[in-house]
C-alpha cells in the first residue's frame, strides 16, 4: 500500500539554525499538509498546499516557516531560524482530492529537537 | 472557539471491549475520524465516518456519532494487547482538519 515517507525521522539541530524537513506524498496525491504535536499535546495543523502554492496556514506558520514541492514528488517544510519552542514531531499528510470523505494520509514523522 | 475534547486516558483488560469518547464543537463537520498513534510511528488512519451516518462498524471496531450532542465514541471489541496506542479523534471540515489531544489506551494482560 502507497505511504507517506518523511526523512530524516530524527534531527538535531542548534538553535537559530535553519532546517529542512522532508517529506515523500503518495504519488496520486495532490493536497499536502504539515502537522506538528509538541510532546503530550495535540496534532496542530501549520499549511495545506495544492497546486504549487499555500492554500491555508495557521498562525503557528509565520514568516520562519516555508514549504515547497522542488520537484514532482518531494514536498519540503523549512524553518529558516529555530527556536527552542519548534522542538516537536511533524507530520506531512497527503490526500488524493478536495473532497471531505478523502482522508488525510500521515506519515511517521521527523521528531525535530531544538538545542 | 472549536475544539476536539477527549479523555486523555483509558485502561482496560485483554478481551475486554474499550471505548474512547470524543467531543466536538462545530456542527459543520462532514467527516469524523479516529486515528491510532503507536509509540514512535506516525497516525494511521482506523475509520472515519460521515456526519448523516449514526454509526458505522468495521471488523472490531464500531463507531457511534451523535449529532445532537456532538459526541462521537470509538468501541474496539475484544480489545488486545496490540491496540495499546493513543486515539485520535478529528473532525474535517472544508479540507481542514482539527485534532483532539487523543486518549492513551493502555491494555492490560
Amino acid at each position: 500500500e502507497p505511504e507517506v515517507t518523511q526523512t530524516p525521522s530524527h534531527q538535531v539541530t542548534q538553535m537559530g539554525q535553519e532546517v529542512i524537513l522532508r517529506c515523500v506524498p503518495i504519488s496520486n496525491h495532490l493536497y499536502f499538509y504539515w502537522y506538528r504535536q509538541i510532546l503530550g499535546q495535540k496534532v496542530e495543523f501549520l499549511v495545506s498546499f495544492y497546486n504549487n502554492e499555500i492554500s491555508e496556514k495557521s498562525e503557528i506558520f509565520d514568516d520562519q516557516f516555508s514549504v515547497e514541492r522542488p520537484d514532482g514528488s518531494n514536498f519540503t517544510l523549512k524553518i529558516r531560524s529555530t527556536k527552542l519552542e519548534d522542538s516537536a514531531m511533524y507530520f506531512c499528510a497527503s490526500k488524493v482530492g478536495a473532497m471531505d470523505y478523502q482522508p488525510q494520509h500521515f506519515g511517521d514523522g521527523t521528531r525535530l529537537s531544538i538545542l | 472557539g472549536e475544539d476536539v475534547e477527549q479523555s486523555l486516558f483509558l485502561s482496560v483488560r485483554e478481551g475486554d471491549s474499550s471505548v474512547i469518547n470524543c467531543t466536538y464543537t462545530d456542527s459543520s463537520s462532514t467527516y469524523l475520524y479516529w486515528y491510532k498513534q503507536e509509540p514512535g510511528a506516525g497516525l494511521q488512519l482506523l475509520t472515519y465516518i460521515f456526519s448523516n451516518m449514526d454509526m458505522k462498524q468495521d471488523q472490531r471496531l464500531t463507531v457511534l456519532l451523535n449529532k445532537k450532542d456532538k459526541h462521537l465514541s470509538l468501541r474496539i471489541a475484544d480489545t488486545q494487547t496490540g491496540d495499546s496506542a493513543i486515539y485520535f479523534c478529528a473532525e474535517s471540515r472544508d479540507n481542514d482538519m482539527r485534532f483532539g489531544a487523543g486518549t492513551r489506551l493502555t491494555v492490560k494482560p
